[in-house]
C-alpha cells in the first residue's frame, strides 16, 4: 500500500514550457486535490476532484489544468510555465467522511521555472 | 484574506517541556479542524483533529483545544521530543459547493532542543 505517490519529485522548466505532474493513490479515495506551497504561505488549493471524470477550481487555478480520467490518478498540467509557478506541489486524497476525516498527502513535487 | 492564521512562524522548546502551537480563524462556518505535521522533503501527515462541537481532543502526547467563541485553536505537545521538530500546519474545513474544502495556515516551525 503505497498511499499517495507523485511523479516527478523535482523538475526544472524554462518559461513557456509545458509539463504534467502525476498523482496516484491506491486507497480507493473518491476525492483528490492539488495544492501548492510557497514560502510564508500555507497550502493553497489549485484544483480538486470529487470523483472520476470530475474536476473543479480551487483557490488559485489560473495557469493550471487538471484531469481525472481514472479514479486513482489526478494529473496537473502546466501549459506554459511561468516563474510565478515555481513552487512545491502536493497532491492529496481523501474519502470526505463527515467525521474523522483526513487528507493523505503525497511527498511533493518541487518545480523550478527559470 | 487569510481565514486561518498561524501568527508564530517558529517556536523553540526544550526537550521534555510543553510545546504550544496556536491557530486563529475567522470563518464561524468551519466545522472541523486538523493539525498536520511536515518534515522536510515530505508531504504533510495527519496528526490530530477536532470537531467544532467539541472543545478538546487528546491522542497520546498531543492535545488539541478549540475555543469557538475566540475562534482559536491550539495544539499542545507534552512532553516535547526532538523527533517532534517539524513544521505544523493547522487546517480548517468548510462545506461549500457541495464538497468539503480545507484552508491551511502558514505553518509554525517547531524546534525541540535536546
Amino acid at each position: 500500500n503505497a498511499g499517495v505517490t507523485q511523479t516527478p519529485k523535482f523538475r526544472v522548466l524554462k518559461t513557456g514550457q509545458s509539463m504534467t505532474l502525476l498523482c496516484a493513490q491506491d486507497m480507493n479515495h473518491e476525492y483528490m486535490y492539488w495544492y501548492r506551497q510557497d514560502p510564508g504561505m500555507g497550502l493553497r488549493l489549485i484544483h480538486y476532484s470529487v470523483g472520476e471524470g470530475t474536476t473543479a477550481k480551487g483557490e488559485v487555478p489560473d495557469g493550471y489544468n487538471v484531469s481525472r480520467l481514472k479514479k486513482q490518478n489526478f494529473l496537473l498540467g502546466l501549459e506554459s510555465a511561468a516563474p510565478s509557478q515555481t513552487s512545491v506541489y502536493f497532491c492529496a486524497s481523501s474519502r470526505q467522511r463527515r467525521q474523522k476525516e483526513t487528507q493523505y498527502f503525497g511527498p511533493g513535487t518541487r518545480l523550478l521555472v527559470l | 484574506d487569510q481565514q486561518v492564521k498561524q501568527n508564530s512562524p517558529s517556536l523553540s522548546v526544550q526537550e521534555g517541556r510543553i510545546s504550544i502551537l496556536n491557530c486563529d480563524y475567522t470563518n464561524s462556518m468551519f466545522d472541523y479542524f486538523l493539525w498536520y505535521k511536515k518534515y522536510p522533503a515530505e508531504g504533510p501527515t495527519f496528526l490530530i483533529s477536532i470537531s467544532s462541537i467539541k472543545d478538546k481532543n487528546e491522542d497520546g502526547r498531543f492535545t488539541v483545544f478549540l475555543n469557538k467563541s475566540a475562534k482559536h485553536l491550539s495544539l499542545h505537545i507534552v512532553p516535547s521530543q526532538p523527533g517532534d521538530s517539524a513544521v505544523y500546519f493547522c487546517a480548517a474545513r468548510s462545506f461549500t459547493s457541495g464538497t468539503y474544502k480545507y484552508i491551511f495556515g502558514t505553518g509554525t516551525r517547531l524546534k525541540v532542543l535536546a
